[in-house]
């Protein structure tokens, strides 16, 4: 098993250009979220999917799409990206939510956005 | 809403010594699951433990251990004989039951605690 995969492990993104952040994961697991990860803030709950199709907002969603048309992959999109946007991504996976007994997380993906 | 405090920002000791990491939380749950994620340098998120409300028990695994105190909303982490090897991040993590207050199926983290373990 790969476990939870994330894509690209860096990017520089212009003001105002936008992407997507892969998310991959190969244990059939139901829940998968984004976190980012900045200075002195811990990890904050961007997006979370309990599902294939069912996709929910966390604590700090504004600027961020994401979808889930199929259990393995759970894309972040960022619209227009922002320096404020500037971050470490994480993306974590679990059986069945945020309780589960593990989160597997991916490496993360490190943005910076000038 | 919940919320997790780790108060210390940052703990340096020498190699050997013990050392306690703080974790405070709040929430309004009764059922609720605590956790604790070590950051090395190299940035991955490893995990450490869960515990459920229901369990107050201590844990130990090998120099680690966990002491549960709901009474002080407390759920604190020691490192016994620390090694170098033990310098990262540690993070304490909440999530409440899912479906509970409506509120994100989510951890909300604590900021972390740099231990940092010199030899």
């Amino acid at each position: 098993n790969a476990g939870v995969t994330q894509t690209p492990k860096f990017q520089v993104l212009k003001t105002g250009q936008s992407m997507t952040l892969q998310c991959a994961q190969d244990m059939n697991h139901e829940y998968m979220s984004w976190y980012r990860q900045d200075p002195g803030m811990g990890l904050r709950l961007i997006h979370y999917s309990v599902g294939a199709g069912i996709t929910d907002q966390g604590e700090v969603p504004n600027g961020y799409n994401v979808s889930r048309s199929t259990t393995e992959d759970f894309p972040l999109r960022l619209l227009s990206a922002a320096p404020s946007q500037t971050s470490v991504y994480f993306c974590a996976s679990s059986y069945s939510g945020a309780h589960s007994y593990e989160q597997y997380f991916g490496p993360g993906t490190r943005l910076t956005v000038t | 809403a919940q919320k997790v405090t780790q108060a210390q920002t940052e703990i340096s000791v020498v190699e050997k010594e013990d050392v306690t990491l703080d974790c405070v939380y709040e929430t309004r749950d009764t059922t609720y699951y605590l956790f604790w994620y070590k950051q090395p340098p190299s940035g991955e998120l490893v995990f450490l433990i869960r515990r459920n409300s229901f369990d107050e028990q201590n844990e130990i695994s090998g120099r680690y251990s966990w002491n549960f105190q709901k009474s002080t909303s407390s759920f604190n982490f020691t490192i016994t004989a620390s090694q170098v090897v033990d310098s990262a991040v540690y993070f304490c993590a909440l999530s409440e039951a899912p479906g509970s207050g409506g509120g994100a199926d989510g951890l909300t983290f604590g900021k972390g605690t740099h231990l940092i373990i010199q030899p």
